[in-house]
C-alpha cells in the first residue's frame, strides 16, 4: 500500500506554545489529506479536510484557529497546534487519499502529543 | 455521518478462520465498503474496500450481502499479529472523501 509519513512520531511541549506535526504521501499525489485526533480507548475523530492550495474544511465544534492546517503541496500537509494546553493532549493522525481514483485512505503512523 | 453497527469485541485463535460483521442498513448504490485497522498507538491501516462484488486481497476477503446492507471481513487463518481494532466504514461520495470512524471490533487472538 501507499506510504504516508508523520512527523514527530511524539513530542512534549509546554503550556502556551504551538506544535507542528507534518504529514508525507510519499509515494502517490494525495489530492486530499485529512486530520484526526484520538483519545485513549475511543475511536478516530475526524477534525479537517486540506486539499491541496485551499483553505481547510474543519468539522463541527472543531476550533480553527486553534488547530491551523496548511497543505502547501500534492505531497505535504501540516497541522499547527497553536497555543497549546494539557486538554490538547491526544494522538494525532493524519490520511491521505488520491480522490482521483477509487482506493483507499492511507494513514501516518500518528503523532502523541503531550502537553505539560 | 456513515452509520455502520459492529460487535464491540470478538475473540478466535491463531491460525482459525475469522469473520468480522458489520451492518450498514443505510447504504445508497454508490456507497463503498471500507475497512481499516489499527494496533496500539499506530494510525490505521487499509485492509480492503468494495462495492457490491466480493473482493479479495493479500490481507482478506470481503463478502458483500447482496442487497449491500451487511458486510463480513474474512481473515482466512488469524494470527498474533492480527489483533487490532477492525473498522468498518462506508464511503459516501456526499462526505468528498472523508471517512467517519465507528467503535470498531477489538479482536482479540489466542495462542
Amino acid at each position: 500500500g501507499a506510504v504516508v509519513s508523520q512527523h514527530p512520531s511524539w513530542v512534549i511541549c509546554k503550556s502556551g506554545t504551538s506544535v507542528k506535526i507534518e504529514c508525507r504521501s510519499l509515494d502517490f499525489q494525495a489530492t486530499t489529506m485529512f486530520w484526526y485526533r484520538q483519545f485513549p480507548k475511543q475511536s478516530l475523530m475526524l477534525m479537517a479536510t486540506s486539499n491541496e492550495g485551499s483553505k481547510a474544511t474543519y468539522e463541527q465544534g472543531v476550533e480553527k484557529d486553534k488547530f491551523l492546517i496548511n497543505h502547501a503541496s500534492l505531497t505535504l500537509s501540516t497541522l499547527t497546534v497553536t497555543s497549546a494546553h494539557p486538554e490538547d493532549s491526544s494522538f494525532y493522525i493524519c490520511s491521505a487519499r488520491d480522490l482521483q481514483g477509487v482506493v483507499g485512505a492511507f494513514f501516518g503512523q500518528g503523532t502523541r502529543l503531550t502537553v505539560v | 455521518d456513515a452509520k455502520t453497527t459492529q460487535p464491540n469485541s470478538m475473540e478466535s485463535n491463531e491460525e482459525e478462520p475469522v469473520h468480522l460483521p458489520c451492518n450498514h442498513s443505510t447504504i445508497s448504490g454508490t456507497d463503498y465498503i471500507h475497512w481499516y485497522r489499527q494496533l496500539p498507538s499506530q494510525g490505521p491501516e487499509y485492509v480492503i474496500h468494495g462495492l457490491t462484488s466480493n473482493v479479495n486481497n493479500r490481507m482478506a476477503s470481503l463478502a458483500i450481502a447482496e442487497d449491500r446492507k451487511s458486510s463480513t471481513l474474512i481473515l482466512h487463518r488469524a494470527t498474533l499479529r492480527d489483533a487490532a481494532v477492525y473498522y468498518c466504514i462506508l464511503d459516501r461520495g456526499s462526505t468528498l472523501g472523508r471517512l467517519y470512524f465507528g467503535r470498531g471490533t477489538q479482536l482479540t487472538v489466542w495462542p
